[in-house]
C-alpha cells in the first residue's frame, strides 16, 4: 500500500511559466513533508520542507503547499527554469523516518 | 553545509561477492539511513540506525546487513551479492531534533551505482 503517491510520472512544462507537482499521502501521522530533486547519477538533494502545521512555506522559486483535510501537497516552481529538469521525489516524515513517493520526471523547455 | 560521502561512485561486482559499501557524514548527526532507488520504485529503505551499534530493519532488508561501529559512519553490507541487487545505493543523515512536527530533514551522499554481474 503506497502511503505517498505522486500520480503523473512525468511533466513538461515551458520555461519562465508556472511547473506544479502534486502528491497525495494516506498516512495521517506524518508529521512533516519533504520535497527533493535528483538528478540522474546523483543523490537526491533537499528543496523544501513543510511542518504539518503549516499549509505553506515559501523559498525563492519554490512554494509547497500543504492541504491536509484533501491529504495533498504540492510543489510550485515559479518561474522554471531548464537546470529544474530533473526527478522530484516527495516524502512524508514521522519520528525521523521518511516515506517517499515514486517521483516525477519534469522537463523545462527553453 | 552537511556532507554525506560515499565511498565509491560506480562498483561492478560478481555473483557471490561479499560487498561492502561505505558511507560517512561530517556533521555528527544521530540518524543513518540507506536506501536503494530502482526505476519507477522510487527510494525504499533497507536499513536506519539510530544511534552507534543501533541498528533497524527498513522496508526491504533482506539479503542485506549495516555495520554502525561509529557515529559518523554507515556500513551496508552484502553477503553475497545476487544480480537483483544492481541498483543505486543511496545513503542519507539526519540530525533527529526532538519534538513532533518539527522537520528532521535528511541529506543524501551522490549514491553508488552498484552492479552485480
Amino acid at each position: 500500500d503506497q502511503q505517498v503517491k505522486q500520480n503523473s510520472p512525468s511533466l513538461s512544462v515551458q520555461e519562465g511559466r508556472i511547473s506544479i507537482l502534486n502528491c497525495d499521502y494516506t498516512n495521517s501521522m506524518f508529521d512533516y513533508f519533504l520535497w527533493y530533486k535528483k538528478y540522474p547519477a546523483e543523490g537526491p538533494t533537499f528543496l523544501i520542507s513543510i511542518s504539518s502545521i503549516k499549509d505553506k512555506n515559501e523559498d525563492g522559486r519554490f512554494t509547497v503547499f500543504l492541504n491536509k483535510s484533501a491529504k495533498h501537497l504540492s510543489l510550485h516552481i515559479v518561474p522554471s527554469q531548464p537546470g529544474d529538469s530533473a526527478v522530484y521525489f516527495c516524502a512524508g516524515g514521522s519520528q525521523g523516518n521518511l516515506i517517499f513517493g515514486k517521483g516525477t520526471k519534469l522537463s523545462v523547455k527553453p | 553545509d552537511v556532507k554525506v560521502t560515499q565511498s565509491s561512485r560506480y562498483l561492478v561486482k560478481r555473483t557471490g561477492e561479499k560487498v561492502f559499501l561505505e558511507c560517512v557524514q561530517d556533521m555528527d548527526h544521530e540518524n543513518m539511513f540507506w536506501y536503494r532507488q530502482d526505476p519507477g520504485l522510487g527510494l525504499r529503505l533497507i536499513y536506519f540506525s539510530y544511534d552507534v551499534k543501533m541498528k533497524e530493519k527498513g522496508d526491504i532488508p533482506e539479503g542485506y546487513s549495516v555495520s554502525r561501529e561509529k557515529k559518523e559512519r554507515f556500513s551496508l553490507i552484502l553477503e553475497s551479492a545476487s544480480t537483483n541487487q544492481t541498483s543505486m545505493y543511496l545513503c542519507a543523515s539526519s540530525l533527529n531534533p526532538q519534538g513532533s512536527e518539527i522537520v528532521d530533514t535528511q541529506y543524501f551522499g551522490p549514491g553508488t551505482r552498484l552492479t552485480v554481474l
